[in-house]
């Protein structure tokens, strides 16, 4: 079955650049009109959907940060990738990378990845 | 965006027990919701889908139900591993948005 796996550094300095990749394995990320998306949880709070990018490399961003991210596709490394820019301590969260489906106009995630914890911090 | 409100926040009960968790949308999201189950220092897992849609391989003891701005899960007789944060989700309009969570506590 589809498993993913986020990786890249724990710790980021203020108004650095956040990146963070996560690895597909058991499938391919450019079949199956999935799409591929990045959640995080901020501390001892709930979920915030970031974004995603679909299989053509079309992609959709949470207003909210739309302005300093960027998520990409690599198909030849069955990888996608989250750039979070001008990162602040308010960016500390364990990042998710997820697998979107839908029917129709219902979306939901699944599978996830295991989650990384990134610190911004100097 | 669609702020969604899940109650309780918390709740405890024993195992064989039944609890309903209630997800009020903001705004009408037709059947639009998605239920997840968190265990602590886990990823969130997709439970329902569409409302109502039990994922293959999730126990019959879960079950959704809902509409419009109405939804609740229900978990019919508690089992030991049950005891998690259930979070819903709607994608009915984007941003996609998520209920603060229902922390589930053995009793």
């Amino acid at each position: 079955q589809v498993q993913l796996q986020e990786s890249g550094p724990g710790l980021v300095k203020p108004s650095q650049t956040l990146s963070l990749t996560c690895t597909v394995s058991g499938g391919s990320i450019s079949s199956g009109g999935y799409y591929w998306t990045w959640i995080r949880q901020l501390p001892g709070k709930g979920l915030e959907w970031i974004g995603y990018i679909y299989q053509t490399g079309s992609t959709y961003y949470n207003p909210s940060l739309k302005s300093r991210i960027t998520i990409s596709l690599d198909t030849s490394k069955n990888h996608f990738s989250l750039k979070l820019y001008s990162v602040t301590a308010a960016d500390t969260a364990v990042y998710y990378c997820a697998r979107g489906d839908n029917i129709g106009h219902n979306n939901w995630f699944d599978p996830w990845g295991q989650g990384a914890l990134v610190t911004v911090s100097s | 965006d669609i702020q969604m409100t899940q109650s309780p926040s918390s709740l405890s009960a024993s195992v064989g027990h039944r609890v309903t968790i209630t997800c009020r949308p903001s705004q009408s999201i037709s059947s639009y919701l998605n239920w997840y189950q968190q265990r602590p220092g886990k990823a969130p897992k997709l439970l329902i889908y569409a409302a109502s849609n039990l994922l293959s391989g999730v126990p019959s003891r879960f079950s959704g139900s809902g509409s419009g701005t109405d939804f609740t899960l229900t978990i019919s007789s508690l089992q030991p591993e049950d005891f998690a944060t259930y979070y819903c989700q709607q994608s009915y309009n984007t941003p996609y948005t998520f209920g603060q969570g229902t922390k589930l506590e053995i009793k």
